[in-house]
């Protein structure tokens, strides 16, 4: 059975970077799927962050892209989020998840419970 | 950037309805179209992918359909489990949500 948990601080500074991580078990992240981050503003709707590949290929939504960073780690079968500059519009639910098929960029079949980040001094 | 579209925002429908919502894209999106449900406090759950794909364990009451830019989930009888807000989303060219459709009970 695949579970995904999302794991970092919940409270982040304005300016500061947000890192989170999502740790896979029950399945190798480098045999296969498209390994994603969506999040939630508080009463809002969902918004794609990005993903990775299995290969290491990434994907940005153009709107986050040059703040955004996300990469695989095998060795701990986890992978990460990283997200520069931060302000209070990127306080959130923040959620990882395995895509369902085998793209690049994909529907999201699995999913972790989510981790709420709030940006503030 | 492909824009998708929900409607209706809200819809108030009685167990035993058949509901249908709809989503719309801003350019074709093949057949790249999945759908969520959203219940308060927890993760989406896949329903739907690749327009019409019934994703393993949804009930079949559950169908989607559609082509190109205009697409439609259908409960074909609504369940109390079935209140939810419910969730396009196009990956066809990067990723975006709809925003999002509230399904309350009448």
């Amino acid at each position: 059975q695949v579970q995904l948990q999302e794991s970092g601080p919940g409270l982040v500074k304005p300016s500061a970077t947000l890192s989170l991580t999502c740790i896979v078990s029950g399945y190798s992240i480098s045999s296969g799927y498209n390994w994603g981050w969506v999040r939630q503003p508080p009463g809002e709707g969902l918004e794609w962050i990005g993903s990775v590949y299995y290969n290491g290929d990434t994907y940005y939504n153009p709107s986050l892209e040059s703040r955004v960073t996300i990469s695989l780690d095998t060795s701990k079968n986890h992978f990460s989020v990283r997200l520069s500059s931060v302000t209070a519009a990127d306080t959130a639910v923040y959620y990882c998840a395995r895509g369902v098929e085998a793209y690049g960029i994909d529907a999201f079949e699995i999913w972790g419970q989510g981790t709420m980040v709030t940006v503030s001094s | 950037d492909i824009q998708m579209t929900q409607s209706p925002s809200t819809l108030s429908a009685y167990v035993g309805d058949r509901v249908t919502i709809t989503c719309r894209a801003s350019q074709s999106i093949n057949r790249w179209l999945a759908w969520y449900q959203q219940k308060p406090g927890q993760a989406p759950k896949l329903l739907i992918y690749k327009v019409s794909s019934l994703e393993s364990g949804v009930p079949s009451r559950f169908s989607g359909s559609g082509t190109g830019t205009e697409f439609t989930l259908t409960i074909s009888s609504l369940q109390p489990d079935d209140f939810a807000t419910y969730y396009c989303q196009q990956y066809n060219s990067y990723s975006t949500f709809g925003q999002g459709t509230k399904v309350e009970i009448k």
